[in-house]
């Protein structure tokens, strides 16, 4: 089966841009769940989709942060206007169970850095 | 505040050595304990861990956790190259669906 899959693997852009990062989960995983790690820091969480219902969005640092996920399949995360310490790798993760043995699969990451 | 603390935080062995890594938490209402190998990439799955002196094993790599003394250790017999990478501690809790609380790491590498 296909993994999960993140686009794009890399953008730097210039503080005050628009960025959207785009997840596509393990077909069937109906968890989606985004992490990041920032420079130095552990990997945290920030949100996480049950099909397309936002779970839990309590690790979103700020409403510069939008996800989303229009039809319950991939998820965009967007950030809007970016500053500087939102730089970091972007990770997105599925898992069809809650947890229930098999843990989450992780997608390669987007590694953002801005500018 | 929820944690998870991993030591040591850089390691560098010989081929064929053996070692341990050490994770120790502090959440509340704890669920599980997993355990990732980070190599360029993504994470990629391990072990999950929810009872206290069960080991789980694959290959060379084994882990156990202690839910009284809250820490787990993850064992690499007979080491090799390929061994290197990033491992990632991290806990689930009952309480905040599948959130997961990530340890910094331990960097592993593995030198002929």
């Amino acid at each position: 089966e296909a993994g999960v899959t993140q686009f794009p693997s890399h953008s730097v852009i210039e503080k005050g841009q628009t960025v959207t990062l785009r997840c596509d989960p393990i077909s069937g995983h109906d968890n989606l769940y985004w992490y990041r790690r920032v420079m130095g820091k552990e990997i945290k969480f920030l949100l996480h989709f049950v099909k397309e219902s936002k779970q839990d969005e309590s690790g979103m640092p700020n409403n510069r942060f939008l996800a989303e996920r229009t039809g319950g399949t991939y998820s965009t995360l967007k950030v809007q206007p970016a500053e500087l310490e939102d730089s970091g790798v972007y990770f997105c993760a599925s898992s069809q169970d809650r947890l229930l043995g098999s843990g989450y699969t992780f997608g390669s990451g987007t590694r953002l850095t801005v500018v | 505040e929820d944690k998870v603390v991993q030591s040591p935080l850089s390691l560098v062995v010989h081929e064929g050595d053996t070692v341990t890594l050490n994770c120790s938490y502090e959440v509340t209402n704890f669920r599980s304990l997993l355990w990732y190998k980070q190599e360029k990439k993504a994470p990629t799955f391990l072990f999950m861990l929810t009872s206290s002196g069960i080991e789980k094993k694959s290959g060379r790599l084994s882990s156990i956790l202690d839910k009284k003394e809250l820490f787990s250790i993850l064992n690499i017999t007979a080491t090799q190259t390929g061994d290197s990478a990033v491992y990632l501690c991290a806990v689930s809790m009952k309480t905040s669906y599948d959130k997961v609380i990530f340890g910094p790491g331990t960097s592993l590498s593995v030198i002929p």
